[in-house]
C-alpha cells in the first residue's frame, strides 16, 4: 500500500521568502508523485508531477520539486512567495504499474499562509 | 481551460431527499472517472471509481446503495446521494483519468438541512 505524509498542516512565510512544503512517501515501487493546489471552494489544480523522468521537476507559478529516492521525499519549493500562493497544497502518489492517471492517495494537506 | 465540469457547483437539500451531481469530461472521452469527498479542512478521500459501461468500484466503507454512480457515456458520470442526511454534507469532487494524471472538476458543495 502507498501512503503520503505531509509534515506541517500549516506553514506561514513572509512575502518574498522561500516556500518549502514537505512530502514523504511510502511505496514498494518507485511511484508517480504529484503536487496539487486548492483554493477555497475550488477543485484541485496540478502544480507539477514526477513520472520517472528528471528528478527535478518544474511546475507552474514558479514551483518546483525534487524526487529523492534515498529520502523517499518530494518536497515542494518556491524561491519567493507571493500573496497569491496562499492556498492548500496536497501531495499525492499513484502506482506507476496501474498508471499515474489511476488511484491517487493524497496527503493530509498543508495550508500555506503568506504574510506581508 | 477547464477539462472537467461539475453541476451544480452548490446545492442545498432537505434531509431525506436525493441529490444528483453531474461530472462531465469536456475534452476527452473518459472511460474512467473518480469521485472524491472532502470534509472541511481535510484531505480528499476517494469514494469510488466510475467505469463507463460497467458498475462502479467503491472504496471500503463507502455505501454503494447510498452513493449511486452512473457512467452512462464517455463524457458523463453522475453521483446520486440518496436519502441525504446532514452528515452527507461535504464537498464532492470528480476527476477524469489520463495516462499520467487526473484532471479535477471544480467541486460541488452539498449542504443537507
Amino acid at each position: 500500500a502507498q501512503s503520503v505524509t505531509q509534515l506541517g498542516s500549516h506553514v506561514s512565510v513572509s512575502e518574498g521568502a522561500l516556500v518549502l512544503l514537505r512530502c514523504n512517501y511510502s511505496s514498494s515501487v518507485p511511484p508517480y508523485l504529484f503536487w496539487y493546489v486548492q483554493y477555497p471552494n475550488q477543485g484541485l489544480q496540478l502544480l507539477l508531477k514526477y513520472t520517472s523522468a528528471a528528478t527535478l521537476v518544474k511546475g507552474i507559478n514558479g514551483f518546483e520539486a525534487e524526487f529523492k529516492k534515498s529520502e523517499t521525499s518530494f518536497h515542494l519549493t518556491k524561491p519567493s512567495a507571493h500573496m497569491s500562493d496562499a492556498a492548500e497544497y496536497f501531495c499525492a502518489v499513484s502506482d506507476p504499474v496501474t498508471g499515474g492517471g489511476n488511484k491517487l492517495t493524497f496527503g493530509t494537506g498543508t495550508q500555506l499562509k503568506v504574510e506581508l | 481551460g477547464a477539462v472537467v465540469s461539475q453541476h451544480p457547483s452548490w446545492v442545498i437539500c432537505k434531509s431525506g431527499t436525493s441529490v444528483k451531481i453531474e461530472c462531465r469530461s469536456l475534452d476527452f472521452q473518459a472511460t474512467t472517472m473518480f469521485w472524491y469527498r472532502q470534509f472541511p479542512k481535510q484531505s480528499l478521500m476517494l469514494m469510488a471509481t466510475s467505469n463507463e459501461g460497467s458498475k462502479a468500484t467503491y472504496e471500503q466503507g463507502v455505501e454503494k446503495d447510498k452513493f449511486l454512480i452512473n457512467h452512462a457515456s464517455l463524457t458523463l458520470s453522475t453521483l446520486t446521494v440518496t436519502s441525504a442526511h446532514p452528515e452527507d454534507s461535504s464537498f464532492y469532487i470528480c476527476s477524469r483519468s489520463s495516462l499520467y494524471e487526473q484532471y479535477f472538476g471544480p467541486g460541488t458543495r452539498l449542504t443537507v438541512t
